[in-house]
């Protein structure tokens, strides 16, 4: 029972270029949240995501950034023209349902480093 | 969601009983406690969850008070691997959109020999 799944582990972008980030959730689970860890600061909540629909992006900077969860494969993070700032853990988190019965179960994470 | 209060670090010997605890005075009668850790910069891991009972699992046992002003996590038998920090969070049974987890400083805990 394959847990999240996250791709890269490590990715590595000159300023300006382009950083993608996928997650697979957990099978089952159709709910799915990403969340940013900036160095030596806590987990902040980025966008909220269903299949196909954003329910939640209060946590997404205003530009640059965008996420989708198509109907078939991984949700996607895009963060575009990356700027040093950018440089933190990426960790998505997938859940059955959206209640607070429903356990959120996190990847590992992808370490965007940029240069 | 109530705002959760927990000791910035602690420390436990190897072997002894961590007990974590988290004050959420102003948690409502709807919304649960969660308990989550993250070892080093791995992903958060899920541990344990309640309403108003307590719980326990395999990795640990969940104490809410009676008033469900706090709640304590308990390790029983701490190895060096429960070195992480430690979040504490509430969460509304119905959370709507609202459903994202918001995450605070946490306790770092540290088990030694």
């Amino acid at each position: 029972n394959a847990g999240v799944m996250q791709n890269p582990r490590h990715l590595v972008r000159r300023r300006g270029q382009e950083a993608r980030l996928r997650c697979s959730p957990m099978k089952g689970h159709s709910h799915v949240y990403w969340y940013r860890q900036l160095p030596e600061e806590g987990l902040k909540f980025m966008v909220y995501l269903q299949k196909e629909n954003i329910i939640d992006e209060s946590g997404m900077p205003k530009e640059r950034f965008s996420a989708e969860f198509p109907k078939e494969g991984p949700s996607i993070l895009r963060i575009q023209q990356v700027v040093r700032g950018d440089s933190a853990a990426y960790f998505c988190a997938s859940s059955p349902g959206a209640s607070g019965i429903d356990t959120q179960y996190f990847g590992p994470g992808t370490r965007l480093t940029v240069l | 969601d109530a705002k959760t209060t927990q000791p910035p670090s602690m420390d436990c010997a190897e072997g002894r009983a961590a007990n974590l605890p988290c004050n959420h005075s102003t948690i409502s009668g709807n919304e649960y406690v969660y308990w989550y850790r993250q070892i080093h910069s791995q992903g958060p891991q899920y541990i344990i969850h309640g309403l108003k009972n307590n719980e326990t699992n395999e990795m640990a046992s969940l104490i809410i008070t009676e008033d469900r002003k706090s709640s304590t996590l308990i390790l029983p038998h701490a190895t060096l691997r429960d070195t992480a920090v430690y979040y504490c969070i509430v969460r509304p049974i119905n959370t709507g959109t609202a459903s994202k987890l918001t995450f605070g400083t946490g306790t770092r805990l540290q088990v030694t020999l």
